[in-house]
Order: C-alpha cells, then structure tokens, then sequence
C-alpha cells in the first residue's frame, strides 16, 4: 500500500527565515511525486512534479526536491504571504493509479 | 482562463436530505475526481471517471453517487447525508495519457450537515 507521511504537521517560522518541509513516501516504483498548496477554505493549487531522484524544480521562493525516498519542499526567505498548508502526494507507476496524500504541513510565516 | 468550477461553494443541508454538488471544467480533460478532505486531513478520493468509465473507491460509503453527463459535467450526490459527512468536497480533473497526468483542483464545496 502506497504511504506519504509528511513532516512537521505544523511549522511557524519568523519573514526571512528559510527552512524545509518533508514529505516521506512508499510506493511500489515511483511515476510522480506532486507538491501543492492549500490556502484555508480553497481547493489545492498545484505547484510541482518530480519525476526522478536527483531531481529539481523552482518557483519564486520554493524549490522541490527528490530522492528515492522523501522530498524536501525549501522554502527561501518566506514572506507572510506563503502561509498555507502544503500537500505532498505520490503516484504509482503501476497500471493508472491515482494520487495518495500525505495529511500535510501546515506552515505559518510571522512578519 | 481554462479552470475548474465547483457550485455551490458552500452548501447548508439537513441530516438525510439529499444534497447535489457540481463541477465543470474547462480544460478538456478526460478524467474528473471526486475528493472528500475532513479538516487537518489528507483528501480522500471517493470515485473517479476516465471518460465515461466509473471507478468507485472499495471504502467509498453507497450513501455516495456520481453522474457525469458530459466531459465537461460530473456531480456528486450524497443521498442521506450524515453528521459524518460534512466536509469539503474537491473535484480535480487530469488529461490520462499525457506525461505529467497532474491533477487540477476546483475551490471546493464546503457540506454543513444540521
């Protein structure tokens, strides 16, 4: 059975202070490894797909990585505005899967 | 801008008074998810069409149904809703047979059950 665990549940961190977000994972060969964010009362909005160990993508303040086992969401200089619960989750490369979810983390930034 | 649209955003209902949420999208895809996420948790994918085929979750209750008429159309019906069923409801769409298969979500249904 497919499991994404994702660390801390919960993160405050002060403007500026960078830090990192786990998202551990078991799935039977790996097709995808997708990070979304959450705003409170909102759909999530996708933010990245990691393919492959190794692996590295960016956006503004964000960046994704991955190896065989967790990814890490860094999170540079964050500003108030990048609060939010972020979701990792995993699809199967096997047949057509679907996504399974970790519960997320929920990331507060301080001014 | 091509999205996917949820009505009502939030829906009031009585316990065992059906209630129907909608979804449409805009994006032309082929593959249209139903999610329930409860607060602080994971969503949970309750059932999923690829085109007109049905796929049912084996955990997902009978309480729960879903049509979808047209590609751009699916609905989710909860036929006696429950205390247990209020929750958000997230429909997200994907286009299967692309490389990324990644999944777009609506703003949600927020279910008050009274």
């Amino acid at each position: 059975e497919d499991q994404v665990t994702q660390s801390p549940e919960a993160l405050r961190l002060q403007e500026g202070e960078s830090s990192s977000l786990n998202c551990s994972y078991t799935v039977s060969g790996l097709r995808g490894l997708f990070w979304y964010r959450q705003d409170p009362g909102k759909g999530p909005e996708f933010l990245f797909t990691l393919y492959s160990a190794g692996e590295e993508k960016e956006k503004e303040r964000l960046k994704a990585t991955l190896t065989k086992k967790e990814s890490f969401l860094h999170i540079t200089a964050p500003k108030p505005e990048d609060s939010a619960t972020y979701l990792c989750a995993v699809q199967a490369a096997e047949g057509y899967s679907t996504l399974t979810f970790g519960k997320g983390t929920m990331l507060l930034v301080s001014p | 801008d091509a999205m996917v649209i949820q009505n009502p955003r939030y829906q009031v209902t009585q316990f065992g008074k059906p209630v129907t949420l909608s979804c449409s999208q805009t994006l032309n895809h082929n593959v249209m998810y139903w999610y329930q996420q409860k607060s602080s948790q994971a969503p949970k994918l309750l059932f999923h069409y690829y085109d007109k085929d049905f796929n049912n979750e084996a955990d997902t209750p009978d309480n729960f149904q879903s049509r979808r008429p047209n590609t751009s159309f699916c609905f989710l019906d909860i036929r006696s809703p429950g205390l247990g069923d209020a929750a958000m409801y997230l429909c997200a769409t994907s286009k299967k047979g692309t490389s990324t298969d990644t999944q777009y979500f609506g703003p949600g249904t927020r279910l008050t059950v009274l």
